[in-house]
């Protein structure tokens, strides 16, 4: 079975820090996404990558940019955290494009 | 750009009684859909997908036809249990991987 853990479940963090989110896939996929959950406004797409060291820009990649340096590690930075970005995170990864997406658990950041 | 528009919720429902969660999709080409699952408390997973068109994906008793004619990829099950409870989300990907809004479905016993 394919694994994406994502290195925290919880997470509190104060305004302006610089806050790392990791997640590593064990499957050799080409692709990671990094997606914030709201309610009501469902999964939205800050950042994916299809390779390493290559990074596009999803729908509201403002106040985050992303690393990714190996192929099973994709990190997702925020530079300086604000309250506004008190969300839920997560990662997924797939094969290739256009395949199906398997996700981690999760990391509930809450910026305080 | 590519998008997803899914019915919004929340939708309640008796046990037995049939499901319908509406998606319809904005794309240029021809993505792949793919219906997702999270159950309370845990992440998100895959129900089930369609490659191309008139395929039909099914999983789980739940089953959904891509229609590249009415561009949509509805939901259905014919009847619900309690443990359908979960949100669902509609998503297309090509590209990228975009999702629906989500729809919360709660099944009364």
């Amino acid at each position: 079975d394919v694994k994406v853990t994502q290195s925290s479940r919880y997470l509190v963090k104060r305004t302006g820090e610089k806050v790392f989110l990791e997640c590593v896939q064990d499957m050799d996929h080409e692709n990671m996404f990094w997606y914030r959950q709201d309610p009501g406004l469902g999964l939205r797409l800050i950042y994916f990558s299809y390779d390493v060291k290559m990074k596009e820009k999803g729908d509201i990649p403002e106040g985050y940019s992303v690393s990714r340096e190996k192929k099973e590690r994709f990190s997702l930075i925020l530079e300086s955290a604000s309250t506004n970005q008190t969300s839920m995170y997560l990662c997924a990864s797939s094969l290739e494009r256009a395949t199906e997406a398997f996700f981690g658990q999760g990391t509930r950041l809450t910026v305080v | 750009g590519n998008s997803v528009t899914q019915m919004e919720g929340p939708v309640t429902l008796s046990e037995e009684a049939f499901l319908t969660i509406n998606c319809t999709y904005t794309a240029t080409g021809y993505p792949s859909l793919f219906w997702y699952v999270q159950y309370p408390g845990e992440g998100l997973q895959l129900l089930l997908k369609a490659t191309k068109a008139d395929d039909k994906g099914s999983n789980k008793g739940f089953e959904a036809t891509y229609r590249k004619e009415t561009t949509s990829f509805h939901l259905e099950k014919g009847s619900v249990q309690v443990s359908d409870s979960a949100v669902y989300f509609c998503a297309l990907a090509d590209y990228k991987l975009s999702f629906g809004a989500g729809t919360t479905v709660t099944v009364r016993a």
